[in-house]
């Protein structure tokens, strides 16, 4: 059965630093999206994209934040300087027809 | 008001036994209604679509009622294994590629 795939599965960094969470979508599915969830806490969602560009975005996503599809399989979420507040488990989630979504395993970022 | 409400639970029940979760939702214009489950520190993963006619995927049964603003889900003869967290997600309205709104989950723990 066709999964999510997510890289790496636990980043550390440092406050300030940038760090490039990688996804690999479904191959067949044309909406893709970030979530992330703080310990304990519901999951968010981030952003959605689709046909090369943003389609929607939530208060959290500022401008530290962007995303691309730099080829035909990669979907990354870069954090230009990360904040303590930023760890949290990033979920990269795809979606065929843009109603359900199935989402990858995860990538837990720690801040020091 | 939280855009999507559970109790959180913990439901515990003994294996066999039935149980039920209910979800209510803030937003009246939400069209696409679904049930995830999430293991400890693992995605979320889709349980099943709920419509507005009801489902029923094997033990579990998800209804909605759109007057009311909940959505429920029924679980028979509980197993061991079922026992993770419940998530209920809604989005706000039919256009494809909608982010997805989580509920804070319901844990239910299933013991022997």
């Amino acid at each position: 059965e066709p999964e999510v795939t997510q890289t790496p599965s636990h980043q550390v960094t440092q406050m300030g630093q940038e760090v490039i969470l990688r996804c690999v979508p479904i191959s067949n599915h044309l909406y893709f999206y970030w979530y992330r969830q703080i310990l304990g806490q519901k999951v968010e969602f981030l952003v959605s994209f689709y046909n090369n560009e943003i389609s929607e975005k939530s208060e959290i996503f500022d401008d530290q934040f962007s995303v691309e599809r730099p080829d035909g399989s990669n979907f990354t979420l870069k954090i230009r300087s990360t904040k303590l507040e930023d760890s949290a488990m990033y979920f990269c989630a795809s979606s065929e027809a843009g109603t359900e979504q199935f989402f990858g395993p995860g990538t837990r970022l720690t801040v020091l | 008001r939280k855009e999507v409400e559970q109790d959180p639970g913990p439901f515990n029940v003994p294996e066999g036994a039935t149980v039920a979760f209910n979800c209510t939702y803030s937003n009246s214009a939400s069209q696409s209604f679904f049930w995830y489950r999430q293991d400890c520190r693992k995605e979320p993963k889709l349980l099943m679509s709920v419509y507005s006619s009801g489902n029923e995927d094997g033990r579990f049964t998800a209804q909605l009622n759109r007057a009311s603003q909940y959505i429920s889900l029924l679980i028979r003869d509980s197993k061991l294994s079922d026992s993770a967290t419940y998530l209920c997600v809604v989005t706000p309205d039919n256009n494809a590629g909608n982010m997805l709104t989580f509920g804070g989950g319901t844990r239910l723990m299933v013991k022997p």
